[in-house]
């Protein structure tokens, strides 16, 4: 099946600092990578849904000036969780979707927690 | 509105079956996917149904009836590495995944 990377897989940082999240594909190209937030013991949460080459569509209540993201090529999209605060700690999965039949592909997720 | 539904919590017994529904209403539907996710992980792809039936996949199984908005997953011969959640997932008509809460299994001895 298709291979979808992320990095790091973990990271802690100060509050106020910006931490920035790899999503990559690695054996197909992804016209559409997703984003989302999952906090202990509750389901995933869409935050936004990015296609390469255009802006992302970011879910009601999810601030785009504060998670940036940005889908600069095929295989490549990023997420910059900015001046982030303690509440931002949480488990970030990218996934990525296949041109046909359109499968999500997940990636190991990267759980951030900010000090 | 768009709508998945799935019990929050199930307990099983090592060796046994379990059934986990999902039903959903959405705008569309271009299929249906079933997650499995153990804590502290990513959600991994267990099944795919976009025709009424049953898929048989070695010990899991998944049914999907869209007439009634309705599915489910088969678990057989229960181990305790099964112990996990499980999302229903719904792409709608716009090929965006609806997410279901996830079903938490625990499977006891």
């Amino acid at each position: 099946g298709a291979v979808v990377s992320q990095h790091p897989s973990w990271v802690i940082c100060k509050s106020g600092t910006s931490v920035k999240i790899e999503c990559r594909s690695l054996d197909f190209q992804a016209t559409t990578m997703f984003w989302y937030r999952q906090f202990p013991k509750q389901s995933l949460m869409l935050m936004a849904t990015s296609n390469e080459g255009s802006k992302a569509t970011y879910e009601q209540g999810v601030e785009k000036d504060k998670f940036l993201i940005n889908h600069a090529s095929l295989t490549l999209s990023t997420l910059t969780v900015t001046s982030a605060h303690p509440e931002d700690s949480s488990f970030y999965i990218c996934s990525a979707q296949d041109r046909e039949p359109y499968e999500q592909y997940f990636g190991p997720g990267t759980r951030l927690t900010v000090t | 509105g768009q709508n998945i539904d799935q019990p929050t919590e199930m307990t099983a017994t090592e060796g046994a079956i379990v059934q986990i529904n999902c039903t959903y209403q959405t705008s569309g539907f271009n299929g249906l996917f079933w997650y499995q996710q153990h804590a502290g992980e990513a959600p991994t792809f267990l099944s795919y149904n976009v025709l009424d039936g049953l898929e048989e996949k070695g010990r899991f199984s998944s049914f999907l009836s869209r007439s009634k908005g309705y599915s489910y997953l088969l678990l057989k011969e229960l181990q305790m590495k099964d112990s996990a959640s499980y999302l229903c997932a719904v792409r709608d008509s716009n090929y965006q995944l609806i997410w279901g809460a996830g079903t938490k299994l625990i499977i006891k001895p």
